[in-house]
């Protein structure tokens, strides 16, 4: 079964907090496929944060996350990775995994994880 | 980059068939676009991707009461015989240049 499982959520204050979220994948050939980050504020809608190719080599970011994310993956254990720094209360929202249906993030998520919640508050 | 438009809300009796709408934005109407179901308080859940032609290719597990079209910019999801289970916010997603866009997603009501 094709699976994708996010950790890592949390409570941080905001300004100078960190967190690292992870996601660990099963079922399929991880390295084969690009994967993304999506995430939606409460009551809101779905925002694409980064994606990042099957190889790693390339990576991608909305500009409202630029500078402060980091997205990258351990095709050996099968897990993305973002780290997020200067967190902000508008970074507040549930984060999602998800898999692209090719190699590079150039085309749709075909599984999304069930998602970690990050909150940013004083 | 493409702006895609969803009206906020949508409703249908069960058993009948709702048709959704995603516009895509001037100079992007040739765009491929991905439908997704979020059903309340779960995760998004991939539906079908949809070309300008019409042409779809759904997901693993998607019922057949799930369809989709295409004309000019418009982009369309048919839900027939429509069930309980389809109460949920659709949204429309598609990639440009590195990014990834989403429309702001239509609310189904099952009456």
């Amino acid at each position: 079964e094709v699976q994708l499982v996010e950790s890592g959520g949390g409570l941080v204050q905001p300004g100078g907090g960190s967190l690292r979220l992870s996601c660990a994948a099963s079922g399929f050939t991880f390295s084969s496929y690009a994967m993304s980050w999506v995430r939606q504020a409460p009551g809101k809608g779905l925002e694409w944060v980064s994606g990042i190719s099957g190889s790693g080599s390339s990576t991608y970011y909305a500009d409202s996350v630029k500078g402060r994310f980091t997205i990258s993956r351990d095709n050996s254990n099968n897990t993305l990775y973002l780290q997020m720094n200067s967190l902000r209360a508008e970074d507040t929202a549930v984060y999602y995994c998800a898999k692209h249906t090719v190699v590079t993030p150039h085309d749709a998520f075909d599984i999304w994880g069930q998602g970690t919640m990050v909150t940013v508050s004083s | 980059q493409p702006v895609l438009t969803q009206s906020s809300s949508a409703s249908a009796s069960l058993g009948s068939s709702v048709k959704l709408t995603c516009t895509l934005s001037s100079g992007h109407s040739n765009y491929i676009i991905a439908w997704h179901q979020q059903q309340p308080g779960k995760a998004p859940r991939y539906l079908m991707k949809l070309e300008g032609s019409g042409s779809y290719n759904k997901g693993s597990g998607v019922p057949d009461r799930f369809s989709g079209s295409s004309s000019g910019a418009d982009r369309y999801l048919t839900i027939s015989n429509l069930q309980s289970e389809d109460e949920a916010d659709y949204y429309c997603e598609t990639w440009h240049s590195n990014t990834h866009v989403f429309g702001t997603g239509t609310k189904v009501t099952v009456l």
